[in-house]
């Protein structure tokens, strides 16, 4: 079946460092793509997202690349702040039964050291 | 616009006793979806809806109902909880059934069964 992996938490960086989640997947078909990210106290909200193979999803200076050839997805950004503390989910969306269904990763706990 | 309510916030349940989680969105979405989160687990789907009138079991639906009277509300019932039940559950909603459509989450509920 779909299963999404990534890397395990934590991980704790001091602030302007270089982050990068590894996130693999499996997958019948053509997935869409997905992080998620939780702050403290809250539900998951979309970070970004990618559709097709090569597509570069972006936001709040993050970035996620669909390799397909590797069915990886892994989110980086140049330069962290305190404020990216958070849960980071990977995860994927085959539609299933006419529901967009997706499938989470078990999620990476960042912490940003001032 | 308050997107995805859920009450209670917290709740400590006694083995045995039913219990209603609820959850209500004033996006208009058609689809909605139960999910809970164990630590080291990720989100894991209990229930969904494509639309109101309609219902279906996600991974770990054992334990659990669900009903969609209208489009706004979802509520998720444990008929006789159990300790393993302990855990947060987040409500969630989309706005149909293609695959790369974000899910908004509500703000959860932490629920614990002693």
């Amino acid at each position: 079946g779909n299963s999404v992996t990534q890397m395990e938490g934590p991980v704790t960086l001091s602030e302007e460092a270089f982050l990068t989640i590894n996130c693999t997947y499996t997958a019948t078909g053509y997935p869409s793509l997905f992080w998620y990210v939780q702050y403290p106290g809250e539900g998951l909200q979309l970070l970004l997202k990618a559709t097709k193979a090569d597509d570069k999803g972006s936001n709040k200076g993050f970035e996620a690349t669909y390799r397909k050839e590797t069915t990886s997805f892994h989110l980086e950004k140049g330069s962290v702040q305190v404020s990216d503390s958070a849960v980071y989910f990977c995860a994927l969306s085959e539609g299933y039964s006419s529901a967009s269904k997706i499938i989470f990763g078990s999620g990476t706990r960042l912490s940003i050291r001032p | 616009i308050a997107g995805i309510t859920q009450a209670p916030t917290s709740q400590i349940l006694a083995a045995g006793r039913r219990m209603t989680l609820r959850c209500t969105q004033d996006m208009r979405h058609n689809a909605m979806y139960w999910y809970r989160q164990d630590l080291g687990l990720g989100l894991r789907l209990i229930h969904y809806s494509n639309t109101a009138g309609t219902t279906g079991k996600g991974e770990v639906p054992d334990g659990y109902s669900v009903s969609r009277a209208n489009t706004d509300d979802f509520p998720l019932t444990l008929a006789s909880a159990v300790p393993s039940q302990t855990s947060v559950y987040f409500c969630a909603s989309s706005d149909g059934a293609r695959q790369d459509n974000e899910q908004f989450f509500g703000p959860g509920t932490r629920l614990t069964v002693l």
